[in-house]
């Protein structure tokens, strides 16, 4: 079964430091989704790719984080530097066409110390 | 913008007994609905989606769910708790027609009582 690849599962990272995260979705997904997920609390939007075109980036703090998605297939998420409160699950989603539903990743689970 | 409402972040239901899960969302456009299920550290599954057609869906895992337009809701339930059941629930809505922006609510963290 065709599953959401993301790596690495769990980073620790100190304080102003750079980190990254990638992201594979399902064969021929257009949609790629990136979220945030604190401990607690339900996953909120970062950014929507549609193809390689960002759709949607409108809670993304820009200033620190940013994303592509170069060919359209696989996506990388970069926060630089990373504060404490970056710390949380990062998910990676994609979906076949838009409005359809989400197929989810495991998720980068990051703590910054 | 749409958006979910999800009450009562902690739900305790007893094995065997009834689960349900309360949904309320907003949305100016058709809506299409979905619930997901979390275990720890693991990605987001979906056990059951509305999108148009029959308003009582079913999905995995014996959940099943009802669409009422006129109450905005899409409420969760199960007959018998099982205790694998206990897990974190999110209820989301997608914007049909829109940019597909899937809004989350905060979940329900379920646990099981033996």
């Amino acid at each position: 079964e065709a599953e959401v690849a993301q790596s690495p599962r769990y980073k620790i990272t100190e304080k102003s430091q750079a980190v990254a995260f990638w992201c594979d979705p399902i064969s021929g997904h257009a949609t790629l989704y990136w979220y945030r997920q604190i401990l607690g609390q339900g996953p909120e939007l970062l950014v929507q790719f549609q193809d390689e075109s960002v759709v949607d980036d409108s809670q993304l703090p820009k200033d620190r984080f940013s994303a592509e998605r170069l060919k359209g297939v696989d996506s990388t998420l970069k926060i630089q530097p990373a504060e404490l409160g970056d710390s949380a699950m990062y998910l990676c989603a994609s979906s076949l066409e838009r409005a359809t539903e989400a197929f989810f990743g495991q998720g980068t689970r990051l703590t910054v110390v | 913008a749409q958006s979910v409402t999800q009450l009562g972040s902690h739900v305790s239901v007893s094995e065997g007994a009834l689960v349900l899960l309360r949904c309320n969302y907003s949305s100016s456009v058709p809506p299409y609905l979905f619930w997901y299920v979390q275990y720890p550290n693991q990605g987001l599954q979906l056990l059951l989606k509305y999108t148009t057609g029959a308003t009582l869906v079913k999905g995995i895992n014996g959940f099943e769910a009802e669409f009422k337009k006129s109450e905005t809701s899409f409420h969760l339930t199960k007959p018998s708790a099982h205790m694998s059941d206990a897990a974190e629930y999110f209820c989301a809505v997608s914007d049909l027609g829109g940019n597909n922006r899937l809004a989350f609510g905060k979940g329900n963290q379920v646990v099981v009582i033996p």
